[in-house]
């Protein structure tokens, strides 16, 4: 059975940081491409970013362009987000997904982040 | 604002079918056959329904169905059942391998 964790989340003050983890187990991690997607509480779904089953290829959503780095332990079974410079606006649940290059297949159940002064 | 367009709610009798469409452009929707549904219910994860504008994931009821016409890709589902009443999302690959996401429908069965 796929299972992805998250942890890292928590309350954090506009302009911290923080580190997501997501803990994979139930597939071969290193096959696989993964993504983050955040969802704003009450409201719609937003991918943020996603990277290749090495970690030598990824992407990120324009809001989070060049403050938020994903990357992959694939020795760990485990994926990472690195925020900085967080905003307000980047409150939300993140979710860890699985998929390809076109598809997210199975979601972990999110962390919260939560960003206030 | 989303980038892919739903209609915010739509509602259905036990039984009956509902459509839900997700409208963008030549550049997501219309361009890749790379578009995926997803069901989440209230305080769950999503869950993958669809994926490639009509394949269903193993374990998924045949009740649910992808389809897409230019830039518009639409999900089905027929025989209503109380469990289907959930929030409904499109996704499609927008290319450079990033995603967009339709704002959500939520299907109330009746």
């Amino acid at each position: 059975e796929v299972q992805l964790v998250e942890s890292g989340g928590g309350l954090v003050q506009p302009g911290g940081s923080l580190r997501l983890s997501c803990a994979a187990s139930g597939f071969s991690f290193s096959n696989y491409w993964m993504h983050w997607v955040r969802q704003v509480p009450g409201k719609g779904l937003v991918w943020v970013s996603r990277i290749n089953t090495d970690g030598s290829s990824t992407s990120y959503a324009d809001s989070v362009k060049g403050r938020f780095t994903i990357s992959r332990d694939n020795a760990k079974n485990t994926l990472y987000l690195q925020m900085n410079s967080l905003r307000v606006e980047d409150t939300a649940v993140y979710y860890c997904t699985k998929g390809g290059a076109t598809v997210l297949d199975n979601w972990g159940q999110g962390t919260l982040v939560t960003v206030s002064s | 604002q989303s980038a892919l367009t739903q209609p915010r709610s739509v509602s259905g009798s036990p039984g009956q079918s509902v459509t839900i469409s997700c409208t963008g452009t030549s550049s997501d929707v219309g361009g890749y056959n790379y578009v995926s549904w997803y069901q989440q219910h209230p305080g769950k994860a999503p869950k993958l329904m669809i994926y490639d504008v009509s394949k269903r994931p193993s374990g998924v009821p045949d009740r649910f169905s992808g389809s897409k016409s230019g830039n518009t890709a639409s999900l089905t589902i027929s025989g209503l059942q109380a469990e289907d009443e959930a929030d409904y999302y499109c996704c499609s690959f927008v290319g450079s391998y990033t995603f967009d996401f339709g704002g959500g429908t939520k299907l109330t069965v009746l």
